[in-house]
């Protein structure tokens, strides 16, 4: 079955950690991004990829990192820098940069 | 810079009945993408609207593209429980002449359909 996971599912740290969210998708998809959701908030994007070794902030980048060294994959690193890090993460992919995106099922990061 | 806006953000309904969410943005967009969310869960895509005058359905859902008014059109059909949801609207901007691929997403209208 060709789809998106992320992992963890729940994952919890303490504030000053820095703290790494896998995504991987097979589905054999250029274009991998993530965004950000805030209760009652729609999604932002942090970061976004359009091929291997290349990757464009977003609109909330700040605090965030990310690597494409491979196309299945684009791990997102929330840094002690992000000030307000708890929130819901989703990676999502597509075909090429324009096309339509498929969404993981999320994790739910809490920092305390 | 484009910005999405949907109204209504809460909507509270009855099964059976009938009505429409709305999605306006406010700069050119080459495509319109629904998505449903349920709670604690991630976005499942419904529609992409590609061109003026599309018009897609799907079950009880029916979703329109106006981009001459800037405005999309989520319709609900005599709603069942099953359709209670967030529903988001997105759109990608036009940069230079072409579309960037991330996608603006609206604030989400959370649906409760109610017996």
């Amino acid at each position: 079955d060709g789809g998106i996971t992320q992992s963890p599912k729940y994952l919890f740290r303490k504030e000053g950690q820095n703290v790494t969210l896998s995504c991987e998708q097979n589905l054999n998809h250029d274009a991998m991004y993530w965004y950000r959701q805030d209760p009652g908030q729609g999604l932002r994007l942090i970061y976004y990829s359009q091929i291997v070794n290349d990757f464009q902030k977003g609109d909330i980048a700040e605090g965030y990192s990310v690597s494409r060294e491979k196309k299945e994959s684009f791990p997102l690193t929330v840094t002690s820098a992000q000030k307000n890090p708890t929130a819901f993460y989703l990676c999502a992919s597509s075909i090429w940069l324009t096309g339509e995106q498929y969404f993981g099922p999320g994790t739910r990061l809490t920092v305390t | 810079e484009l910005k999405v806006e949907q109204n209504p953000l809460f909507l509270s309904m009855q099964e059976g009945k009938n009505y429409t969410i709305y999605c306006n943005y406010s700069t050119t967009s080459d495509r319109l993408y629904w998505y449903r969310q349920d709670p604690g869960k991630s976005l499942e895509s419904l529609f992409v609207l590609l061109s003026n005058g599309a018009v897609k359905q799907e079950g009880r859902l029916m979703a329109s593209l106006d981009t001459k008014a800037r405005l999309s059109t989520l319709h609900i059909t005599a709603a069942v429980h099953d359709l209670s949801a967030t529903y988001f609207c997105a759109a990608t901007p036009i940069i230079y002449g072409g579309s960037q691929g991330n996608l603006i997403f609206g604030k989400g209208t959370k649906l409760s359909v109610k017996p």
